[in-house]
């Protein structure tokens, strides 16, 4: 289930613009993953976290595991109309195999 | 490399009538499974997960049900669709013990 607080719910914005939006959680994760889903497709993969504070990059997205673990923040730099789409947070406690899910932050971008 | 497929890809089914949506994995063993639900412009909701053949963990009530007859297949059912069973569902799969979920194409249902 979703209990992962995901913000914002979404958000306009300019082209060369960086984005941050993050997730908060009561409960302490071991796994910390980062998503993005176009329209009518699955959700990809960006960026998976695994320790607390580690910093990881992949190309323009920048994403953190919190030091408390109950956190985590995605950023993207200078953005590009393509990052259009939804953004999800997803976290994992230890010996779990289930993945809770933040509502998603959708990003609109104008040219 | 790994793939996952599921279909079909867009399915309109009157109220009423059975569903049989079907999710396979490619290059892989043992994967874990899992059948999500998204409604429109919401997010993910887990429905049934598989750690294995003939074996099947549901989240929710529903009238959907799950089966796995073989390793890399997974498969969604419904005797009788209810209008409320709209939605997008997503299979994903994981390796055994390692957390990263990566997610099929999805299949869009319309229940009219």
């Amino acid at each position: 289930g979703q209990q992962l607080n995901q913000s914002p719910q979404s958000m306009f914005i300019q082209e060369g613009e960086d984005v941050s939006m993050n997730c908060t959680s009561s409960s302490i994760f071991n796994t910390w993953l980062w998503y993005k889903q176009e329209p009518g497709e699955g959700p990809v993969l960006l960026i998976a976290l695994y320790k607390a504070g580690e910093l990881t990059s992949n190309g323009r997205l920048t994403a953190q595991f919190g030091i408390t673990r109950k956190d985590s923040f995605l950023n993207i730099s200078a953005s590009i109309p393509s990052d259009v789409g939804i953004y999800f947070c997803a976290g994992q406690k230890s010996g779990d195999y289930k993945l809770s899910f933040g509502a998603g932050t959708t990003v609109t971008v104008r040219a | 490399s790994q793939t996952i497929h599921q279909w079909p890809a867009t399915l309109v089914q009157p109220v009423g009538s059975p569903l049989s949506l079907e999710c396979t994995v490619e290059g892989t063993s043992n994967p874990n499974l899992y059948w999500y639900r998204q409604a429109a412009g919401r997010g993910l909701q887990l429905l049934f997960y598989s750690v294995g053949i003939g074996q099947i963990s549901s989240e929710v009530p529903q009238n959907l049900s799950a089966s796995r007859p073989q390793d890399r297949q997974f498969i969604l059912s419904s005797k009788k669709l209810l209008l409320s069973d709209s939605g997008f569902y997503l299979c994903a799969w994981s390796a055994g013990g390692l957390e990263t979920q990566y997610f099929g194409p999805g299949t869009r249902l319309l229940v009219l």
